[in-house]
């Protein structure tokens, strides 16, 4: 099993809005990903989290706030986002570093 | 210069053609080569893996890195209308991944 599971598909919200979104995986992988993909464009890293620490935070605006509350749980809390923060939120787990599973993605609009 | 280079087409063949797609990259380090496809709105799905030079063969699909010339390659042999999408190319250096920026292929019935 290669699934990695997000909620909700779709979110609508407007910038004074908080929000989660939600990923999880049991395949037991120890690295976690959150990635914001726009149209027509390639993933863009946002965070990893590695044994549920964050370890890599690719300078992304306080408004998005990632937590891991266990290995197989990553949440993306969003608080005060821009119109321009609309985009596909995708997250992704690895193990052994050779390659990623993506989730579905949660397609992100703020009003 | 962009660690990964891909040509972002947009690619049309008929169907039962093969399909080339390639990429180039800069960076030695590189690990784990990476194809995926990605459908309209949905998140990128693997298709295949490899580490070392030379060609990877998965049904209609095969794979080929060649780290001398830096330089991947995906073929899609039989190519079908069901395989009409975007298509990623991505490597590694540990935990970090970097992705081309994607070729669109249409197959035509």
């Amino acid at each position: 099993d290669t699934e990695v599971t997000q909620t909700p598909k779709h979110l609508v919200m407007g910038m004074t809005n908080k929000k989660s979104l939600k990923c999880e995986q049991h395949m037991g992988h120890r690295a976690m990903y959150w990635y914001k993909q726009k149209a027509k464009k390639p993933p863009e890293l946002m965070f990893v989290y590695s044994y549920e620490k964050l370890s890599i935070n690719e300078s992304v605006p306080s408004r998005f706030s990632p937590e891991c509350p266990n290995s197989s749980l990553l949440n993306l809390h969003l608080h005060a986002l821009q119109p321009e923060d609309s985009a596909l939120y995708l997250c992704a787990s690895s193990q052994d570093l050779n390659t990623q599973y993506f989730g579905p993605g949660t397609r992100l609009t703020v009003l | 210069q962009k660690e990964v280079e891909q040509d972002p087409g947009p690619l049309s063949v008929p169907e039962g053609a093969i399909v080339s797609l390639n990429c180039t990259y800069s960076n030695s380090a590189f690990q784990y080569f990476m194809w995926y496809r990605q459908y309209s709105r949905k998140g990128p799905e693997l298709l295949m893996y490899t580490y070392s030079s030379g060609n990877k063969e998965d049904g209609r699909f095969t794979a080929q890195v060649d780290k001398s010339s830096k330089y991947i390659s995906l073929f899609i042999r039989d190519s079908q209308p069901s395989d009409s999408a975007t298509y990623l190319c991505a490597m590694n250096t540990g935990n970090q991944f970097y992705f081309g920026t994607g070729t669109s292929l249409t197959v035509i019935p």
